[in-house]
C-alpha cells in the first residue's frame, strides 16, 4: 500500500464548476502538506502550503486538511479551462524532510 | 532571475549509451533532488542531495548516478545499466529554513531511448 494515495482521474468537469480533489495518507507524523499543479510537459509548481490541520484559502483555491482522518483536500471553485492539469499532493513529517508525494490527479475543465 | 535550469529538454539515448541531464539552481538552496516521472504516473526519487559533496539513494537509484561538487549544480547520469530510461526526467530544489516548504521544480528533461 503507498504512504499517500491519490485517485488519478481523469476527472472532468463544466467550466465554473468546483472541482474537488483529495488525498489520503497513512502515516501520522505528516504535518507539512502542500499541493502542485503540473501542466502537460512542465514541472509541477507549488500551488497551497498548509501546516498541520485547518483551511487555507488562496483566492478561488482552498486547501483542507483533517489529520484525524488522514485525509486532505484542495477545492477550485469557478473552475476555468486553465486550470486543466494534474494536480499532485505532497506531504512531509519535518521542514527538512523529503517530500512524499501522491499519484497525482489529472482534471479537464471543459469550456 | 531567480530558478533552476534543466537541460537539455528533450534527449535522445541510444541502447548502451550514458547520458547525462544537467540540473542548475540560482536560488542558493541547499537540497536538490532528482525524480523520474512516467506517463500518468506520480514523482519516484532517484537521488537527493541535502549538502554539497553528500547524496544519498532515493527509491529508484539502481541503473543511475549524480555528484554534488557545488552547491548549484546536481548532474544525473543515466547509465546503461538503467534497462528503461524513456520517462519525463525532473530536478527540484529546497530550502528546509523557508517558511515555505515546499520544493522548486525545474521544467524537465524528457529522454527518450532510440
Amino acid at each position: 500500500q503507498k504512504e499517500v494515495e491519490q485517485d488519478p482521474g481523469p476527472l472532468s468537469v463544466p467550466e465554473g464548476a468546483i472541482v474537488s480533489l483529495n488525498c489520503t495518507y497513512s502515516n501520522s507524523a505528516f504535518q507539512y502538506f502542500m499541493w502542485y499543479r503540473q501542466y502537460s510537459r512542465k514541472g509541477p509548481e507549488l500551488l497551497m502550503y498548509t501546516y498541520s490541520s485547518g483551511n487555507k484559502e488562496d483566492g478561488r483555491f482552498t486547501a483542507q486538511v483533517d489529520k484525524s482522518s488522514k485525509y486532505i483536500s484542495l477545492f477550485i471553485r469557478d473552475s476555468q479551462p486553465s486550470d486543466s492539469a494534474t494536480y499532485l499532493c505532497a506531504m512531509s513529517a519535518a521542514a527538512g524532510n523529503k517530500l512524499t508525494f501522491g499519484g497525482g490527479t489529472r482534471v479537464l475543465v471543459k469550456p | 532571475d531567480g530558478g533552476i535550469t534543466q537541460s537539455p529538454k528533450y534527449l535522445f539515448r541510444k541502447e548502451g549509451q550514458n547520458v547525462t541531464l544537467s540540473c542548475e539552481q540560482n536560488l542558493n538552496h541547499d537540497a536538490m533532488y532528482w525524480y523520474r516521472q512516467d506517463p500518468g504516473q506520480g514523482l519516484r526519487l532517484i537521488y537527493y542531495s541535502q549538502i554539497v559533496n553528500d547524496f544519498q539513494k532515493g527509491d529508484i537509484a539502481e541503473g543511475y548516478s549524480v555528484s554534488r561538487e557545488k552547491k548549484e549544480s546536481f548532474p544525473l547520469t543515466v547509465t546503461s545499466a538503467q534497462k528503461n530510461p524513456t520517462a519525463f526526467y525532473l530536478c527540484a530544489t529546497h530550502n528546509p529554513g523557508h517558511i515555505n516548504y515546499g520544493y522548486t521544480f525545474g521544467s524537465g528533461t524528457r529522454l527518450t531511448v532510440v
